[in-house]
C-alpha cells in the first residue's frame, strides 16, 4: 500500500477523443510524476510536477499536458487520442523535489485503451 | 522512447536457485534504482544506488553499480515463490528528474 491512488482503474476511449487521468498522492507530497508503460516495456517519463509547476518533460508531444493542485492531487490530459496511446498510465510521489535520493511511491495505475 | 537494455528478457528457475539479471546503457547516470513489478500494480523500489562501483544489499538482494556508470546488475540469493514478477532497472542523470527505465525481466520461480 503506498498511499497513492488512481483513477479510474480503466477505461476505453476513441481515437481523437481527449481524456483525462487523476492522481492523489499522499499529503505533504510535492512531487508528482507520470509515466506511460505499453505493454510489455517498462514505464517512459513523461513529464514530472513540484510545487504545481512542471519540472521536468520527457519525449512526449505537447497533446500529453498535466495539472498539479494544492491538495497532493493532479491530472493527465491527453488530447487528440491516437492508437498507440493505448497503455498503463502510472503516477508516482514524493514528499521532496525527486532527483532519485528519496523513494517515490507509484500507484496501481490506470490502463487506457483506444479503439 | 529510450529503454536501457536489460537481460535476460525472461527466466525460469526453480525455488532456492540464484538469480542474476542485468542492464546496460549507452547513456551514463549517477544514479541507478531496481524496481519489481507485480500484476495490476505499480513499480516498488527495491535498491537505489548512487555511487560508481558500489554495491549495496537488500534482504537476499544485492545489486551493483557499474564502474562505468553505463549498467548495473541484480542479484537474488536463493529464490522463493514470491520473487515472481517483472524486475526492471531504471537510471538517473544528474540535473534530470527523467528517470529512464529498462525493458525488463519477467522471472518465474518454480517449486
Amino acid at each position: 500500500e503506498t498511499g497513492v491512488t488512481q483513477s479510474p482503474t480503466h477505461l476505453i476511449k476513441t481515437r481523437g477523443q481527449q481524456v483525462t487521468l487523476r492522481c492523489s498522492s499522499q499529503s505533504g507530497h510535492n512531487t508528482v510524476s507520470w509515466y506511460q508503460q505499453a505493454l510489455g516495456q517498462g514505464p517512459q517519463f513523461i513529464f514530472q510536477y513540484y510545487r504545481e509547476e512542471e519540472n521536468g518533460r520527457g519525449n512526449f508531444p505537447p497533446r500529453f499536458s498535466g495539472l498539479q493542485f494544492p491538495n497532493y492531487s493532479s491530472e493527465l490530459n491527453v488530447n487528440a487520442l491516437e492508437l498507440d496511446d493505448s497503455a498503463l498510465y502510472l503516477c508516482a510521489s514524493s514528499p521532496t523535489l525527486w532527483q532519485g535520493r528519496d523513494e517515490q511511491y507509484f500507484g496501481p495505475g490506470t490502463r487506457l485503451t483506444v479503439t | 522512447g529510450q529503454q536501457l537494455n536489460q537481460s535476460p528478457q525472461s527466466m525460469f528457475i526453480q525455488e532456492g536457485e540464484d538469480v542474476s539479471m542485468n542492464c546496460t546503457s549507452s547513456s551514463i547516470f549517477n544514479t541507478w534504482l531496481w524496481y519489481k513489478q507485480d500484476p495490476g500494480e505499480g513499480p516498488v523500489l527495491l535498491i537505489a544506488l548512487y555511487k560508481a562501483g558500489e554495491l549495496t544489499s537488500n534482504g537476499r538482494l544485492t545489486a551493483q553499480f557499474g564502474i562505468t556508470r553505463k549498467d548495473s546488475f541484480l542479484n537474488i540469493s536463493a529464490s522463493i515463490p514470491s520473487d515472481v514478477g517483472i524486475y526492471f532497472c531504471a537510471g538517473l542523470a544528474s540535473t534530470a528528474s527523467k528517470l529512464t527505465f529498462g525493458t525488463g525481466t519477467r522471472l518465474q520461480v518454480t517449486l
